[in-house]
């Protein structure tokens, strides 16, 4: 069975800091990984993935995130938060040859101006 | 279309009520989904189609849940006689293929009163 953790709740950190939201994923095989951004009341907008490759991706907005199999973890990074960055951040996974996604529970990111 | 375009983004329906949500995937898209966000953030997937047949439908309480996806219309779900636990916002998203990222809707919030 495929799944994510998401390991906080929220995530504080100051304008300018650098921000990382952790994700730590289970799955048989190799996985597609996801991350995703919900601001309130809207859908979620995709931001990276992994699916083969370079370890290191880059996405929407500066982020980027680093794929490590023996961690089995996918931390998202971004070198210096913007308030605007305060939003709700999903990591999910995807098995290969299954079709739904598995969601962590979310991560809170506030940025504090 | 560019995005996915969910109908309506809020819906009221009285406990016994019918509910029935509407989505347009991106054009083509092969592959749409439907998923139920509940509280705390969890995200539940209820369906999958592969064009217009169902690909994955092992996640849908199917006594009162149906969907569809027929060419030239709009995707649907629907729920026959709402109950209170049916309160959630419906994603509705689609993808090219099945190791593509998925692009989400705005949501449709579901209040059963």
């Amino acid at each position: 069975a495929q799944s994510v953790a998401q390991p906080e709740d929220q995530v504080n950190v100051a304008e300018g800091n650098p921000l990382t939201v952790k994700c730590t994923y289970s799955v048989s095989g190799n996985p597609y990984l996801f991350w995703y951004v919900q601001y309130p009341n809207r859908g979620l907008q995709f931001l990276l993935k992994y699916i083969t490759g370079d370890n290191l991706v880059k996405g929407s907005y500066g982020f980027e995130a680093e794929f490590n199999k023996s961690q089995t973890s996918f931390h998202l990074k971004k070198p210096s938060a913007l308030v605007s960055d305060s939003a709700l951040y999903f990591c999910a996974v995807r098995e290969r040859g299954n079709n739904r996604l598995a969601f962590g529970k979310g991560n809170q990111v506030v940025v504090i101006p | 279309g560019e995005e996915v375009a969910q109908t309506p983004k809020h819906l009221v329906r009285g406990e016994g009520q019918k509910a029935k949500l509407y989505c347009a995937p991106i054009k083509g898209h092969s592959y749409v989904f439907w998923y139920q966000q509940v509280l705390k953030n969890e995200f539940k997937f209820l369906i999958s189609f592969q064009n217009e047949n169902v690909f994955d439908e092992t996640g849908m309480p199917k006594e009162r849940f149906s969907a569809k996806c027929l060419p030239n219309s709009p995707c649907s779900l629907e729920i026959q006689a709402t109950k209170l636990e049916d309160s959630a916002v419906y994603f509705c998203a689609s993808s090219q293929k099945l190791n593509t990222e998925a692009f989400f809707g705005q949501g449709t919030r579901l209040t059963v009163v």
